[in-house]
């Protein structure tokens, strides 16, 4: 069975940093470019950040790009997202899903996010 | 970067109504597009891939893509009970990868 499970999720001051990570299992994780996804409370799904199945590409969303780094451990089997400078703006679900350019995708079950102060 | 422009944002129907819901991109995205549902609390889960060719294991048939280019449409022929919730529609083809707004279903 396949599974993504997310953490690192909690409340931070505004400004403040976190780290998510997604442990995956069922599937050969250096194989699957990766993405964060996020969704804000009431709002509609939000494209974060990619990576390559190396990790030697990463690519960004405007909104996030200078604050967050995605980054992967193959040998862990596990995704990150550093996440910098905290905005209000950025409290949200934070979904881990496989690349979207293969018939199987895989989406974890989320870790909520929230900056507050 | 590619926008994605989904409409209708919701609307109602009643069981058993064909439902039609469309993405138009900003550019050509070939057939670069999945679609998806998610309900309440719950991950997005991908009904369509690729646009049109590929029904994800387990997706009823009354669920189907059409579409290519800029124009794509998700297609639903006999509403049930189940598929009320939110779809949207992802381009896949150019970073930054970008969702549609999403369109709410309910009931009538």
């Amino acid at each position: 069975e396949v599974q993504l499970l997310e953490s690192g999720g909690g409340l931070v001051q505004p400004g403040g940093s976190l780290r998510l990570s997604c442990a995956v299992s069922g599937i050969t994780f250096s194989t699957y470019g990766m993405n964060w996804v996020r969704q804000a409370p009431g709002k509609g799904l939000d494209w974060v950040s990619g990576i390559s199945f190396s990790g030697d590409s990463t690519y960004y969303a405007d909104s996030v790009k200078g604050r967050f780094t995605i980054s992967r451990d193959n040998s862990k089997n596990t995704l990150f997202l550093q996440m910098t400078s905290l905005r209000a703006e950025d409290t949200a679900v934070y979904y881990c899903a496989t690349d979207f350019h293969y018939y199987d995708t895989y989406w974890g079950l989320g870790t909520l996010v929230t900056v507050s102060s | 970067d590619i926008q994605m422009t989904q409409s209708p944002s919701s609307l109602s129907a009643s069981v058993g109504d064909r439902v039609t819901i469309t993405c138009r991109a900003s550019q050509d995205i070939r057939d670069d597009l999945g679609w998806y549902q998610q309900k309440p609390g719950k991950a997005p889960k991908r009904l369509i891939f690729a646009a049109a060719s590929s029904l994800q294991s387990g997706v009823p048939s009354r669920f189907s893509g059409s579409g290519s280019g800029t124009e794509f449409t998700l297609t639903i022929s006999s509403l049930q009970p189940e598929d009320f919730a939110t779809y949207y529609c992802l381009q896949y083809k150019g970073y930054p990868w970008t969702f549609g707004q999403g369109t709410k279903v309910e009931i009538k």
